[in-house]
């Protein structure tokens, strides 16, 4: 079975101080994980995915097999990164994609 | 390019009423999907379609129905509603490399459900 955790479901913090958000994974296979992001009331959109190696909105997000976590980190939280921010999974040729309960992200000014 | 797009975006319905929710996309997907968020729960899965002609059943089906009418078309029914269907309704579509990989769903903007 797939499980994704996301221990924070509140996180505060002062605009350009740091930002991490908190994803461990349980799975047998090989996973793919993604960050989904949801500004309010809007649909989920995209954020980053593992395979890509990427960095969006200065986002990153480093899977680490070791720890089964793949967390998020933005070095300096804007006013506009406030949303809801999903961790989510999917095995290797599976088609269901598996969520974490979410983490609501406020900046303050 | 309008992606997934969802209809209707609002409803309210008495219980044991019945209703479709309406899912299209338009980027030749294959793969088609009905989630609903909760607060506090994430997204579940409800249903999903891996390819046209098939459906499977997700994390939690009961109370629903589905149908893959065409490539484009996912639509997701409601016989008797219940308040505890009470949700946010997500469609959404992706579609995998021929070595299996999955680049991301693409969403719907939603349904907001209510059942009185």
């Amino acid at each position: 079975a797939q499980r994704v955790t996301q221990p924070e479901k509140l996180l505060s913090v002062f605009k350009g101080a740091p930002v991490e958000l908190k994803c461990n994974y349980s799975y047998s296979g090989s996973p793919e994980l993604f960050w989904y992001v949801q500004y309010s009331r809007q649909r989920l959109q995209l954020l980053l995915r593992h395979i890509s190696r990427e960095s969006i909105k200065g986002f990153t997000a480093d899977l680490n097999k070791g720890e089964t976590s793949f967390h998020l980190k933005k070095p300096f939280a804007q006013e506009e990164d406030s949303a809801m921010y999903y961790c989510a999974l999917s095995g290797r040729g599976d088609y269901k994609l598996s969520f974490g309960a979410g983490t609501t992200v406020t900046v303050r000014a | 390019n309008a992606g997934v797009t969802q209809t209707p975006k609002f409803q309210v319905l008495k219980t044991g009423q019945s209703m479709t929710l309406q899912c299209a996309q338009d980027m030749n997907h294959n793969s088609m999907y009905w989630y609903r968020q909760d607060p506090g729960m994430g997204l579940r899965l409800i249903y999903y379609s891996a390819s046209e002609g098939t459906t499977d059943k997700g994390e939690v089906p009961n109370g629903y129905n589905v149908s893959r009418l065409n490539k484009r078309e996912f639509s997701l029914r409601l016989e008797s509603a219940a308040p505890s269907q009470t949700s946010v309704y997500f469609c959404a579509s992706s579609v995998r490399t021929g070595t299996g990989v999955n680049y991301g769903y693409t969403f719907g903007s939603g349904t907001r459900l209510t059942v009185v």
